[in-house]
């Protein structure tokens, strides 16, 4: 079974501060999905990493694609309210998606205190 | 207008009912996607399409079926409700190969 866990489960944090959340396996992805998902609502796709060594940034949030494609990581510098919510990871077997099927963690959810 | 809409939001039914979800979406993909998220476990696909034509089971498809009536609108039914398909149910769609890029906001379904 392919698993893709995440940490830490929770964090709170003051405003502020900086964070890292991650997402790890055993098993190597050909690409990687972050989403954030706040109560009562869908996830929101945030980035998606398919190159190992692979950095992307947006705005205040970078992202990771470890080098061998089997880990990830979300840094967000400053973190603001507004950035509170429960950061999902998915990872994809095949390129191109002829399976359909993304792996999902189970989240790490943000609290950011004002 | 939502890019995804799914309705009802929540239901409420007892066990053995048979119950429909609808999913419509105005992004014109051709993929669409039925997830569930349980507390504890995450995401689970249930059955994905790549278009109106093509129906695939996912990882928990057991209980479940599905109907692609067209390239906007994918359905979800659960065909006697059992209280352990008690979940948040989502639908999303995709443009493309690499997952869901846009998901719905959701079906509470609550089974009694």
């Amino acid at each position: 079974t392919q698993l893709l866990e995440q940490s830490p489960q929770f964090l709170s944090i003051q405003e502020g501060e900086n964070l890292t959340v991650y997402c790890n396996s055993s098993s190597v992805f050909s690409s990687l999905q972050w989403y954030r998902q706040e109560p009562g609502e869908g996830p929101v796709l945030l980035v998606t990493v398919v190159t190992g060594g692979e950095v992307k940034k947006l705005k205040r949030l970078t992202f990771q694609f470890g080098d061998a494609r089997k880990d990830s990581s979300l840094h967000i510098t400053a973190a603001q309210p507004g950035d509170t919510g429960l950061y999902l990871c998915a990872g994809a077997k095949n390129y191109g998606g002829s399976q359909g099927n993304l792996i999902f963690g189970k989240g790490t959810k943000l609290s950011v205190k004002p | 207008d939502a890019d995804v809409t799914q309705t009802p939001r929540n239901r409420i039914t007892k066990t053995g009912k048979r119950i429909m979800l609808e999913c419509s979406q105005t992004k014109g993909h051709d993929r669409m996607y039925w997830y569930r998220q349980d507390p504890g476990l995450g995401l689970r696909l249930i059955y994905y399409s790549f278009d109106v034509k093509d129906i695939n089971k996912g990882e928990i498809s057991d209980g479940y079926s599905v109907s692609r009536q067209a390239q906007a609108k994918f359905s979800l039914s659960l065909e006697s409700a059992i209280p352990n398909q008690t979940a948040l149910y989502f639908c999303a769609t995709s443009d493309w190969g690499l997952g869901p890029t846009h998901f719905g906001d959701g079906t509470r379904l609550s089974i009694l």
